[in-house]
């Protein structure tokens, strides 16, 4: 099973927007609506932002917003903070009853 | 409040045997999935293996089956990681993790990992 494929890097400047993309096939992505986002400081667990695409769980900021176009899965963040640089992963059920992850985005506040 | 708990990790040879545990609480733990995810030292997160409420579904990464075995006893809330004939490239933290349920289908609440290391 390959990763998703994430960009490596993404950049933006306080109060900006950006997305962070994640690709995958129509085994995974494309095949459900069950892609996650997960942020991860240095040396913690990770965090989940995003479920089922575009829901946000109970405490995650209204900046993040989810959507999903064909084996292409997005991440948006809008009013960049300085706490939202991390490691962004996302993670899709697939149709052999396993999970799979992207690469990773490592999200820098300018 | 949500929390789960690993052990067992540390340091073993190539070929060597390991078994984690998760201990859970502050949930249903016979109404949950659970997952293993691992990161190897400065890498992404890697699924590993999940297990359902009864333990009569068990999935696996390609990279680790027929050498990890998942398995839970409910009485314990706690979940296990069976891993053998270990190669050097498992060296990872491996976290143990809820499957959120109801109308989520993914993986939401972590535990903050043990730390496997092969190396001879």
């Amino acid at each position: 099973q390959s990763a998703l494929t994430q960009p490596a890097s993404v950049s933006g400047s306080p109060g900006q927007s950006i997305t962070i993309s994640c690709t995958g096939s129509s085994s995974d992505v494309g095949a459900y609506d069950y892609v996650s986002w997960f942020q991860q400081h240095p040396g913690k667990a990770p965090k989940l932002m995003i479920y089922d695409v575009s829901h946000r769980p109970s405490g995650v900021s209204n900046r993040l917003s989810g959507s999903k176009s064909g084996n292409t899965a997005s991440l948006t963040i809008s009013g960049l903070q300085a706490d939202d640089e991390a490691d962004y992963y996302c993670n899709s059920f697939t149709n052999r009853n396993t999970h799979v992850f992207g690469g990773g985005t490592r999200l820098t506040v300018l | 409040e949500v929390q789960l708990v690993e052990s067992g990790g540390g340091l073993v040879q190539p070929g060597g045997s390991l078994r984690l545990s998760c201990v859970a609480s502050g949930f249903t733990f016979t109404n949950s999935w659970i997952h293993w995810v691992r990161q190897a030292p400065g890498e992404g997160l890697v699924w590993v293996s999940r297990i359902n409420f009864d333990a009569s579904h068990t999935n696996y990464a390609d990279s680790v089956k027929g050498r990890f075995t998942v398995s839970r006893d409910n009485a314990k809330n706690t979940v296990f990681l069976q891993m053998n004939s270990l190669r050097v490239d498992d060296t990872a933290v491996y976290y143990c993790a809820r499957g959120c349920g109801g109308d989520c289908h993914g993986i939401d609440y972590w535990g903050q990992g043990t730390l496997v290391t092969v190396s001879s």
